[in-house]
């Protein structure tokens, strides 16, 4: 009966290192999302996983990020050759399902803060 | 494309004052909105939901109503508490989107802070 989790709840990160953030969505959730948080700003989308496949990745900043949920339950999140610009929370939600105008909600893990020095 | 603007603060306020929150969207269609909560040390939390024009979401004393007219979900109390300390965020999301895709889109958040 958890909620969605992910690791680890902090990083910090040398400038040019790569970095994986993983998140565990609640068990039997379809629809999962990724963000990212700035301080002081909201959340900003980066990419939807329906099951395994990747349906949306608009959101992603660049090519040295990259995400993956191979078998549709787990996914992580890496960031490749981290850069200072980089620094955020990164959040994780999972949804049940969706079909149609119904509108699922969205639980959201602790978010990762990952620091890049 | 499709955003959302809300109040900025901090917004501070005494316990039992009334408390509004703006919020406007600009989208194509008919997008759900949503209020989340995030309080301190916590991860995001939905407030409340609505996804047709003049639907109220309601929850814990808070409130808002879809008013497509004026494009905007205003969320309100009437009686704060020093409990409702914390960062309210609006959100839409875009109900027909390809692959069921129901990514928020979100306001920069508005810090509430009641003081006993």
């Amino acid at each position: 009966g958890a909620g969605v989790s992910q690791s680890p709840r902090y990083k910090v990160a040398k400038r040019g290192q790569d970095v994986a953030l993983r998140c565990d969505p609640i068990s039997g959730h379809v629809s999962l999302f990724w963000y990212q948080q700035a301080l002081g700003q909201g959340p900003e989308f980066l990419t939807y996983f329906q099951n395994e496949a990747q349906l949306d990745k608009s959101g992603l900043p660049s090519d040295r990020f990259f995400a993956e949920r191979p078998e549709g339950s787990v996914s992580t999140l890496k960031i490749q050759r981290t850069q200072q610009e980089d620094s955020a929370v990164y959040l994780c939600a999972s949804s049940l399902v969706t079909s149609g105008i119904l509108t699922d909600t969205q639980y959201f893990g602790p978010g990762t803060r990952l620091t890049v020095l | 494309g499709n955003s959302v603007t809300q109040m900025e603060g901090p917004v501070t306020l005494s316990e039992e004052a009334f408390l509004t929150i703006n919020c406007t969207y600009t989208a194509t269609g008919y997008p759900s909105l949503f209020w989340y909560v995030q309080y301190p040390g916590e991860g995001l939390q939905l407030l409340l939901k609505a996804t047709k024009a003049d639907d109220k979401g309601s929850n814990k004393g808070f409130e808002a109503t879809y008013r497509k007219e004026t494009t905007s979900f205003h969320l309100e109390k009437g009686s704060v508490q020093v409990s409702d300390s914390a960062v309210y965020f609006c959100a839409l999301s875009d109900p027909y989107n390809a692959g069921n895709n129901r990514k928020l889109i979100w306001g920069l958040g508005t810090s509430l802070a009641v003081n006993p």
